[in-house]
């Protein structure tokens, strides 16, 4: 199975802070990459896909990139609805595997 | 918009069989694959398995010798049976549909909302 590696695994950061959180894959997955969020209590929710394309919907703010082995989910400037916990997924492989999540919260 | 919602019972006894129900409202759930994602308390998603709406399917490995994914198309629905559950099972089921990239490639564009299983006697 491919392994994926997010990091940080949490830290803090305030309202209009630029975050960027990093996700590794054990090996080259191309740009078959996607981000979610999950809030406390709710179910994730799609950001981003291929690596780098906002899912419908999603503000601007969020962007992603990398390919191969390296990816980023950056924030451009945090808004309080976005302290929540992020969590990357390969779908390179036909045995899907996520990262172990980030959590983002309030400093 | 399709929106997807879990049902099922919430408490399930050791070395029994859990079942769950994933129904797809607001589209039908011809042409697309649809996934069961679970996430015990506290940590990360775990992928459990995929089905095509014509009925083959996909599970992870190391969940496959327990796991069996169906659909019915009649109702708009697809299933999930969990066999010989210990305390290790107990989590939030989510039922999503996937996004295709590609033959073999799929994330999860919609989800449930999930539903809370806990395995005890």
């Amino acid at each position: 199975a491919i392994r994926m590696t997010q990091s940080p695994s949490s830290f803090s950061a305030s309202t209009g802070d630029r975050v960027t959180i990093t996700c590794r894959a054990s090996q080259g997955i191309s740009s078959y990459l996607a981000w979610y969020q999950q809030k406390p209590g709710k179910a994730p929710k799609l950001l981003i896909y291929a690596a780098s394309t906002l899912q419908s919907g999603v503000p601007s703010r969020f962007s992603g990139s990398g390919s191969g082995t390296d990816f980023t989910l950056t924030i451009s400037c945090l808004q309080s609805e976005d302290f929540a916990t992020y969590y990357c997924q390969q779908y390179y492989s036909y045995l899907l595997t996520f990262g172990g999540g980030t959590k983002v919260e309030i400093k | 918009q399709v929106q997807l919602q879990e049902s099922g019972p919430g408490l399930v006894k050791p070395s029994e069989t859990l079942s769950l129900t994933c129904t797809v409202s607001g589209g039908s759930i011809s042409s697309y694959y649809w996934s069961w994602i679970r996430q015990p308390p506290g940590k990360g998603l775990e992928w459990i398995g995929y089905i095509y709406y014509s009925g083959s399917t996909n599970y992870n490995p190391s969940l496959k010798s327990r796991v069996t994914i169906s659909v019915d198309t009649s109702k708009n629905q697809f299933s999930l049976k969990l066999s010989s559950v210990t305390a290790a099972d107990t989590a939030v089921y989510y039922c999503a549909r996937l996004a295709a990239a590609g033959r073999g490639k799929y994330y999860m564009d919609v989800w449930g909302k999930g539903t809370t299983v806990t395995v005890s006697s």
